[in-house]
């Protein structure tokens, strides 16, 4: 099956700083790649997505690029604000049915 | 989350007592997954739905059982409860020709 693979597991940037994150995945049929924000005591929620036929999208600070070649993904958040503080969780779709396998998450802390 | 509702919100129970989690949603999506969050491993796969009766295995199943009698529920039974199954547990839906997610508020369960 599929596995992800994100990095680094903790991210602490100065406000103001760009942050990125970066994830590996294994199956190369996978085909869409969803970024999640996770705040203290809620569900996640979708922030970004890309499918495998675009190398890049942008949606104001945050950003992800895809290189299917390399089977890596990652997320970009420019100009960090303190409610950027959350973690975040890469996932990619497994080929065979709607089902998103995660990586193990990014907590991401910007420090006022 | 708007459409999603889990339930109970928070559960403390007893080694060995089986517990059952409710999902309920109002978007009538066709399919419906179990994720346990636990540090260091992300959001793991218990158990998926794809319609009506229609249920599958995750990648972290022993021990948990699901059912799905209408298309708004999905619960998800622990036989037996144990310590390990100490965790958060999301419920999360989607539907056809949309692969994100949108995922429940989460159930906080705790095992002594």
């Amino acid at each position: 099956g599929e596995n992800v693979e994100q990095h680094p597991s903790t991210l602490s940037v100065q406000e103001g700083d760009s942050a990125v994150i970066k994830c590996t995945y294994s199956d190369s049929a996978s085909n869409y790649f969803p970024w999640y924000k996770q705040e203290l005591g809620k569900g996640p929620q979708l922030i970004i997505d890309i499918r495998s036929n675009v190398g890049e999208k942008k949606d104001q600070r945050i950003a992800v690029t895809l290189n299917k070649t390399a089977k890596h993904f990652s997320l970009h958040i420019t100009e960090t604000q303190p409610e950027d503080s959350a973690v975040y969780f890469c996932a990619a779709r497994n080929n065979a049915g709607n089902m998103l396998t995660f990586g193990g998450g990014t907590r991401l802390m910007v420090k006022p | 989350d708007a459409g999603i509702t889990q339930s109970p919100r928070h559960k403390v129970t007893e080694t060995g007592t089986p517990v059952t989690l409710r999902c309920h949603q109002t978007e009538n999506h066709r399919y419906m997954y179990w994720y346990r969050q636990d540090p260091g491993h992300g959001l793991r796969l218990i158990h998926y739905s794809y319609g009506v009766k229609d249920t599958d295995k995750g990648e972290v199943s022993d021990g948990y059982s699901v059912s799905r009698s209408k298309t708004e529920d999905f619960l998800l039974t622990l036989e037996s409860a144990t310590s390990s199954q100490t965790s958060v547990y999301f419920c999360a839906i989607s539907d056809l020709g949309h692969y994100g997610y949108t995922f429940g508020s989460g159930t906080r369960l705790t095992v002594v």
